[in-house]
């Protein structure tokens, strides 16, 4: 059974670092792409960015460029999605999902989400 | 980027009854490239559709999806208890991949 599993809520001041992870299993975690998105109540996900984690291959929405880093350890099937420094603004609930390339294809397994809470 | 509009915003309907989901694009979507999913409280999202109208394994006949260019809908011939859920439509043609906001089908 694939299964994508989040590292559980977080709460964090302004200024401070995060790391939040996704690992992956049953399935070859190396093969597929695991992309991160943010919802924040009462708007769309947003798609921050993807990577593949045979090669590390990170490709981002321009609008998260620089914003988070996307990295994995496919010796240990996790992806990881991270912040050097929280703003209020990064408060809302994060996602994993796997796609199976880079183009033209499609989330079908996500992680329960993680909620970040960034207030002072 | 393309915005994808969801409508309604909710949909109030008794088991049983059909339930019909529009996602419309601000622009045509490439190789009619949508997905649709569905998430319950504190839930992943579980993918239904993709490909504007092909069923993900073992989501059930009673799910069914059409439409092309800007134009979607999700449609529940009969909703079970289980259905009443957010349902959230996805393009995936062009980058950055887009979602809709939700409807959500809630029980009468």
């Amino acid at each position: 059974e694939v299964q994508l599993v989040q590292s559980g809520a977080e709460v964090k001041k302004p200024g401070e670092s995060l790391k939040i992870s996704c690992k992956g299993s049953g399935y070859s975690f190396a093969s597929y792409w695991i992309g991160w998105g943010r919802r924040v109540p009462g708007k769309g996900l947003e798609w921050m960015g993807v990577i593949y984690p045979g090669d590390s291959d990170t490709r981002y929405n321009p609008s998260f460029q620089g914003q988070v880093t996307i990295s994995a350890d496919k010796s240990i099937s996790t992806a990881y999605l991270q912040w050097s420094s929280l703003k209020a603004a990064d408060s809302a609930t994060y996602y994993c999902a796997r796609q199976r390339a880079y183009s033209s294809s499609f989330p079908d397994y996500w992680g329960q989400g993680t909620l970040v809470t960034v207030s002072s | 980027e393309i915005v994808l509009t969801q409508s309604p915003g909710t949909l109030s309907l008794s088991p049983g009854e059909r339930a019909t989901l529009s996602c419309r694009a601000s622009q045509s979507i490439s190789g009619n490239y949508l997905a649709w999913y569905q998430q319950k409280p504190g839930q992943a999202p579980r993918l239904l559709i993709y490909g504007a109208s092909s069923r993900a394994t073992a989501i059930p006949d009673r799910f069914s999806a059409s439409g092309s260019g800007t134009d979607f809908t999700l449609t529940i011939s009969r909703l079970e208890p289980e259905d009443f859920a957010v349902y959230y439509c996805q393009q995936y043609g062009s980058s950055p991949r887009t979602f809709g906001q939700g409807t959500k089908v809630e029980i009468k």
